[in-house]
């Protein structure tokens, strides 16, 4: 079963706009990832989130951290046509060995 | 630094019949994952190697499917008859080994995927 939902579903912005994609989960974590998938290729990692942490940059990226209400969100600021993708929010559960369980993602598309 | 290579790219099989995946981890990562996505929906984790030893395997249908690490290197993913539902593509992953909590060690980089059709 998938732990993380992602809302929207999808997202379709004009470039130069800010695109926000969120997450829910279910159970405690030890931190929370965000990837990037384009068509057809594997899932590369953005940026990462511990369960301390409720806010983190990464270039035109932005990630903030609720572990009180299990959810988190992912801001591209000034997007790209480049940025269109998929984007998956992954959470490393507490205890246990290093186990990422994906949501569903959200599909971005950025128009010129 | 080599990426994780995956092969092949893509196979079509028909239903009963049989296929095999192989995946080569970047050097020196002790954990290796094997991911279904189904196309639409998020990966799906099927198992986890630690070296040559499986953590999990909650997921994996195991009257079908089988995976083996040979020497905590390489793995194998293999299908065993294939049913229609096993069409997806097959993403194999790896991360360094390190205690639980330390940030670096639960990036995981991921090959490009093996695209499967079950006709």
């Amino acid at each position: 079963s998938q732990q993380g939902e992602e809302d929207p579903q999808a997202l379709s912005i004009q470039e130069g706009e800010n695109a926000t994609m969120n997450c829910s989960y279910k159970t405690s974590i030890n931190n929370l990832q965000w990837y990037r998938q384009n068509s057809g290729r594997g899932l590369v990692h953005l940026i990462l989130i511990r369960s301390n942490e409720r806010e983190k940059h990464s270039g035109r990226l932005r990630v903030t951290l609720d572990t009180s209400k299990k959810s988190s969100s992912l801001l591209i600021t000034a997007s790209r046509a480049a940025d269109t993708a998929s984007y998956f929010c992954a959470t490393l559960l507490s205890g246990g060995y290093n186990k990422l369980i994906f949501g569903a993602g959200t599909r971005l598309a950025v128009h010129p | 630094e080599a990426g994780v290579a995956q092969s092949p790219r893509y196979k079509i099989i028909e239903k009963r019949q049989s296929v095999a995946f192989w995946c080569n981890p970047i050097s020196g990562h002790a954990t290796l994952y094997w991911y279904q996505q189904i196309l639409g929906q998020g990966p799906k984790l099927l198992i986890q190697f630690q070296n040559n030893g499986v953590v999990d395997d909650s997921q994996l249908p195991k009257d079908r499917f089988s995976a083996e690490r040979l020497k905590g290197v390489d793995s194998t993913l293999k299908i065993q008859p294939a049913k229609l539902e096993d069409s997806a593509v097959y993403l194999c992953a790896s991360s360094p080994m390190r205690a639980t909590g330390y940030a670096g060690a639960n990036v995981l980089t991921f090959g490009a995927g093996s695209r499967l059709t079950v006709l």
